[in-house]
């Protein structure tokens, strides 16, 4: 399995700014996934990063709220762009992999609170 | 629409207990369905399961999946409190490549 890291693993921003965060994989993937899992709810997909191309996002969330980049097969960033209260909580980036192809493992996500 | 439901949300068991937790899926071309235990932040893989009535078993811990009802199980026998976790259902679906999440079960196993 991958081994992913995440960076900042939290941080308390205020409302009104951005923050970035970062992915990193020990191998190249084709693909990267973006969550969000807000307080007490179950994951849910953002955006799919494919090197090379513009990420596709599900619905719900818009590139301008939440720029993606992916520059390479082994990184991606994630901006949360003008947050609010609401935009608190734990942002995951994950990567497939294991025999079947269909596996995802998850970075160790980051905890973002907005005051 | 797509969806996902497990249940119970939540379950509090003794240890060595044996507990039994459900995923029921509605989703168009389903491709696999998988299982994740999630403690603090990441959740960490257990199971894909693809074909029907094929039992998945790590350890104390096992699976089934049944596609024509459309549902999954997890067994966990004589739990510990390690096992403590949020459990999480997700179904895979194909044409679209989707990752559905259940809201997950919530175990919580006192000593």
């Amino acid at each position: 399995s991958a081994v992913i890291s995440q960076k900042p693993s939290r941080d308390i921003c205020q409302r009104g700014t951005s923050l970035t965060i970062q992915c990193q994989v020990d191998s190249q993937v084709t693909m990267m996934f973006w969550y969000r899992q807000q307080p007490g709810q179950s994951l849910t997909l953002i955006a799919t990063a494919n090197q090379g191309s513009e990420a596709t996002y599900e619905s719900g969330f818009v590139i301008d709220k939440f720029p993606i980049s992916r520059p390479n097969l082994t990184f991606s960033t994630l901006t949360v762009s003008n947050m609010s209260p609401e935009d608190s909580s734990i942002y995951l980036c994950s990567v497939e992999g294991g025999q079947g192809g269909y596996e995802q493992y998850f970075g160790p996500g980051t905890r973002l609170t907005v005051t | 629409e797509d969806k996902v439901v497990q249940s119970p949300l939540s379950l509090v068991v003794h240890e060595g207990d044996t507990v039994t937790l459900n995923c029921s899926y509605e989703v168009t071309n389903f491709r696999s369905l998988l299982w994740y235990k999630q403690e603090k932040k990441a959740p960490t893989f257990l199971f894909m399961l693809t074909s029907s009535g094929i039992e998945k078993k790590s350890g104390r811990l096992s699976s089934i999946l049944d596609k024509k009802e459309l549902f999954s199980i997890l067994n966990i026998t004589a739990t510990q409190t390690g096992d403590s976790a949020v459990y999480l259902c997700a179904v895979v679906t194909s044409g679209t490549y989707k990752y559905i999440f259940g809201t997950g079960t919530r175990l919580k196993v006192l000593a």
